[in-house]
């Protein structure tokens, strides 16, 4: 069955670095996604991407985050100076982009901020 | 904005006691409603899900039923098991929302012995 991986599974970074978390969508599909789970919270929508740009971001979302589609296959977000509260889950998820289709999510990061 | 609100946990039931989680929407559009479980220390995993008013979602024995005129998505199982131990998110996608998931709160389930 086709899945959404990530890598790494756990990532800890001290504050003020650069971070890139990895995803690999399912192939056929069409948008993705990353969310974010601070420990013991709800899962927060971040960004989803389609047709190689952003189509939707939340206020979480500020500038110091970003999205890349760099080839056909990988999808990162990469946080640019990490903060301690960016310490969470984050998960990458894809679908087909059509009505009445669920989203597929990977196993998720955990970053850790130090 | 589309949103999801469910009923606050943890829900702590004896093992073969019957579970309702209750989950209300509001969405502009016609949504699809899903169930996502996460089981300690893992990712989000599709439970089930529903397309339109009146649809019947199920699997593993939990069951969920698409209300529109009531904007509800509750989970039942009537038998629930230790293994059923996890935390419910309630959601719904929309292409009004960009078929982004909106997600409820999330249910902590302990199931006893």
């Amino acid at each position: 069955e086709p899945e959404v991986t990530q890598t790494p599974s756990h990532q800890v970074t001290q504050m003020g670095q650069e971070v890139i978390l990895r995803c690999v969508p399912i192939s056929n599909h069409l948008y993705f996604y990353w969310y974010r789970q601070i420990l013991g919270q709800k899962v927060e929508f971040l960004v989803s991407f389609y047709n190689n740009e952003i189509s939707e971001k939340s206020e979480i979302f500020d500038d110091q985050f970003s999205v890349e589609r760099p080839d056909g296959s990988n999808f990162t977000l990469k946080i640019r100076s990490t903060k301690l509260e960016d310490s969470a889950m984050y998960f990458c998820a894809s679908s087909e982009a059509e009505e009445n289709t669920e989203a597929f999510f990977g196993q998720g990061t955990r970053l850790t901020v130090v | 904005g589309n949103s999801v609100t469910q009923m606050e946990g943890p829900v702590t039931l004896s093992e073969e006691a019957f579970l309702t989680i209750n989950c209300t929407y509001t969405a502009t559009g016609y949504p699809s409603l899903f169930w996502y479980v996460q089981y300690p220390g893992e990712g989000l995993q599709l439970l089930l899900k529903a397309t339109k008013a009146d649809d019947k979602g199920s699997n593993k024995g939990f069951e969920a039923t698409y209300r529109k005129e009531t904007t509800s998505f509750h989970l039942e199982k009537g038998s629930v098991q230790v293994s059923d131990s996890a935390v419910y998110f309630c959601a719904l996608s929309a292409n009004t929302g960009g078929f982004k998931t909106i997600f409820g709160a999330g249910t902590r389930l302990f199931v006893k012995a």
